[in-house]
């Protein structure tokens, strides 16, 4: 069974630039899986910041970005800020219907 | 504006049934495919079940399959997941989703607790 990789835990400076991956156990990931991710804080439902590798959801700034870094999904923030520490999650696009999230990744801005 | 409220959540005892429900409102319903996304308490999310938006197509986790159905109320708006022969590990958050391609919009969610 194929398992989706993510970071458990990541840290960053308020202000810096942080990449957040998301890989497969197996195989290498590209746009024809349709990574995309989330964000959650503690208490709270997800919300998606970029979907299909590299759409940014409405509203989302454009601080978030996302692409494919060689064998795996990235998630990049430029120019962290304070309320972007929260629970990263990527999900993948498996084919037949199937989707199987990371994970997770929790991102401290410190 | 999108909204989703998810309902039918409670505690349950193993091997009993749940039906949740996610009334949509704020957009065409009809027009798209429809989630549920799980979390157990403290832990990641695990996708769970699809539903396409004219009902032709369901694809479920391998953990759920053929004990859970999803299914859908165009006329009402609604979504719904049966759960049948409920186990002590499928007690999480239920998030109804709405989206394809993995952009989806959120319920707030609702807790299912299978315990004796």
């Amino acid at each position: 069974q194929t398992v989706v990789t993510q970071e458990p835990s990541f840290s960053v400076s308020p202000g810096g630039t942080v990449t957040l991956t998301c890989g497969l156990s197996s195989g290498s990931v590209s746009t024809s899986y349709y990574p995309s991710w989330y964000q959650q804080t503690p208490g709270q439902a997800p919300r998606t910041v970029i979907y299909s590798t590299n759409t940014r959801s409405s509203g989302v700034p454009d601080r978030f970005s996302g692409s494919i870094l060689g064998n795996k999904a990235a998630l990049t923030i430029t120019g962290a800020q304070a309320d972007d520490e929260s629970d990263y999650y990527c999900v993948l696009y498996m084919g037949s219907g199937i989707w199987v999230f990371g994970g997770g990744t929790k991102l401290t801005v410190l | 504006q999108v909204h989703l409220v998810e309902s039918g959540g409670g505690v349950v005892q193993p091997g009993r049934s749940l039906r949740l429900s996610c009334a949509a409102s704020g957009f065409t319903f009809s027009s798209y495919a429809f989630h549920w996304v799980r979390q157990t308490p403290g832990k990641g999310l695990e996708w769970v079940a699809v539903m396409s938006y004219d009902e032709t197509q369901r694809y479920y986790a391998d953990s759920v399959k053929g004990r859970f159905t999803i299914s859908r109320d165009n006329s009402r708006n609604t979504l719904y997941l049966q759960m049948n022969s409920l186990r002590a590990e499928d007690t999480a958050v239920y998030y109804c989703t709405r989206g394809s391609y993995g952009d989806l919009a959120w319920g707030q969610g609702t807790l299912v607790t299978v315990s004796s």
